[in-house]
């Protein structure tokens, strides 16, 4: 059975730095794996997808890493910023073709000015 | 324009009643979900459905029951209300199923009295 953790459960930094979410996973046998943000009240955003066969991806000031064998990734955050407050959660695919995700609790960031 | 939309954002409603939730995306995907997240904000798939196929979390009671009158919806019926379904369920899409993004609507919160 497929298991989604997430640490720390909540991390408070000051504007600037660099920081680091983790994720890690049971099952290697994943498609791929998505890295959301959740804003209080809101839906999930979507923010980078890694497939299986891929090492890591970047989009901004996020970098997402991959490594299946040791079912684990990071999302990287470069120069926080106040707006980056929020809860980022990752997932994994699983149980079929059809993509239900597994999520961990997630990590809820607290950026202060 | 909304791509995943649903409705209503907010539903307070009495124990033992018959409620129905609306999900509506128009981003022409093929596949859609629906997730609850819990008091806790955990995160956990009740279904996934394309037109070939529905896939149903064994945990889900059978109260609960997806309907899809065409590929851009997908309503949720739930039966018999109970408290411990007191939750945000949230609607997603996404094209092609497990290798693809998922996209998430704003969520319903659903109180039960």
């Amino acid at each position: 059975k497929q298991e989604v953790t997430q640490i720390p459960a909540a991390l408070s930094v000051p504007e600037g730095e660099n920081l680091v979410l983790n994720c890690s996973f049971t099952d290697s046998a994943i498609y791929n794996l998505q890295w959301f943000r959740q804003d209080p009240g809101k839906g999930l955003t979507s923010l980078l997808l890694i497939q299986s066969s891929q090492r890591e991806q970047t989009s901004g000031r996020l970098n997402a890493s991959l490594d299946k064998s040791s079912g684990r990734s990071t999302l990287y955050i470069a120069a926080s910023q106040p707006g980056d407050s929020a809860t980022y959660l990752c997932a994994v695919p699983y149980g079929g073709s059809q993509g239900n995700l597994i999520f961990g609790k997630g990590t809820k960031l607290s950026v202060k000015p | 324009d909304t791509a995943v939309s649903q409705t209503p954002k907010y539903l307070v409603t009495q124990m033992g009643n018959d409620k129905s939730i609306k999900c509506e995306q128009n981003l022409g995907h093929d596949t859609m979900y629906w997730y609850k997240q819990d008091s806790k904000k955990f995160l956990k798939i009740m279904f996934s459905y394309n037109n070939k196929e529905l896939i149903i979390n064994e945990t889900v009671p059978n109260r609960f029951s997806p309907k899809s009158p065409d590929k851009a919806h997908l309503n949720l019926h739930i039966n018999s209300l109970e408290l411990g379904d007191s939750a945000v369920y949230f609607c997603a899409s996404s094209q092609g199923g497990a290798n693809q993004p998922q996209h998430f609507g704003d969520g319903t919160r659903l109180s039960i009295l």
